[in-house]
């Protein structure tokens, strides 16, 4: 059981560039959802879904897009990179909202020169 | 949802029980407590979570005073691998499962 699976690990683009943090769970959450986490502070909530077809926004959504076409799969899209977008980040599953324990990947280190 | 107050920074003796507070004050009715931790820059992890009564697990217990307006994480036997930033989040158990962190306490535990 791979639980929360984030990809890649480390990435450095330049501003500008576009790229696809990929969230993969093997668990059947249908819960899904992105953080942030800049130095010394807590994650912030980016874009979150209830389930296949159903997204929203989060506390920092700009210059994020997201979509969720499948259960399992919850891809982060940066369009325009920019340097205020370096952070470390989180994706997360549950069961269906409630009080359900959310489960986290190991995160993607994302610098953007 | 609420806000939680925490200290920044905690040290436990290896073996010694960690006792992590959390402010709430502003804390309504139908809103649980919970508890997750980060160990250097890894994922949270979700460690207990309650709505009024007491709640033990094989990870942690969890107490909350009968107003409610703040609770202690207690860890009881503190290990090395417990060092970790600790965060309290307040939430109700409806809607969609979207959790606001603070920035937590730092705990170390000091050989």
């Amino acid at each position: 059981n791979a639980g929360v699976t984030q990809t890649p690990k480390f990435q450095v683009l330049k501003t500008g560039q576009s790229m696809t943090l990929q969230c993969a769970q093997d668990m059947n959450h249908e819960y899904m959802s992105w953080y942030r986490q800049d130095p010394g502070m807590g994650l912030r909530l980016i874009h979150y879904s209830v389930g296949a077809g159903i997204t929203d926004q989060g506390e920092v959504p700009n210059g994020y897009n997201v979509s969720r076409s499948t259960t399992e799969d919850f891809p982060l899209r940066l369009l325009s990179a920019a340097p205020s977008q370096t952070s470390v980040y989180f994706c997360a599953s549950s069961l269906t909202g409630g009080y359900q324990p959310q489960h986290f990947g190991d995160g993607t280190r994302l610098s953007i020169l | 949802d609420a806000k939680t107050t925490q200290p920044p920074s905690m040290d436990c003796a290896e073996g010694r029980a960690a006792n992590l507070p959390c402010n709430h004050s502003t804390i309504s009715g139908n809103e649980y407590v919970y508890w997750y931790r980060q160990i250097h820059s890894q994922g949270p992890q979700y460690i207990i979570h309650g709505l009024k009564n007491n709640e033990t697990n094989e990870m942690a217990s969890l107490i909350i005073t009968e107003d409610r307006k703040s609770s202690t994480l207690i860890l009881p036997h503190a290990t090395l691998r417990d060092t970790a930033v600790y965060y309290c989040i307040v939430r109700v158990q409806a809607g969609a499962n979207n959790l606001f962190f603070g920035t937590g306490t730092r705990l170390t535990v000091i050989p």
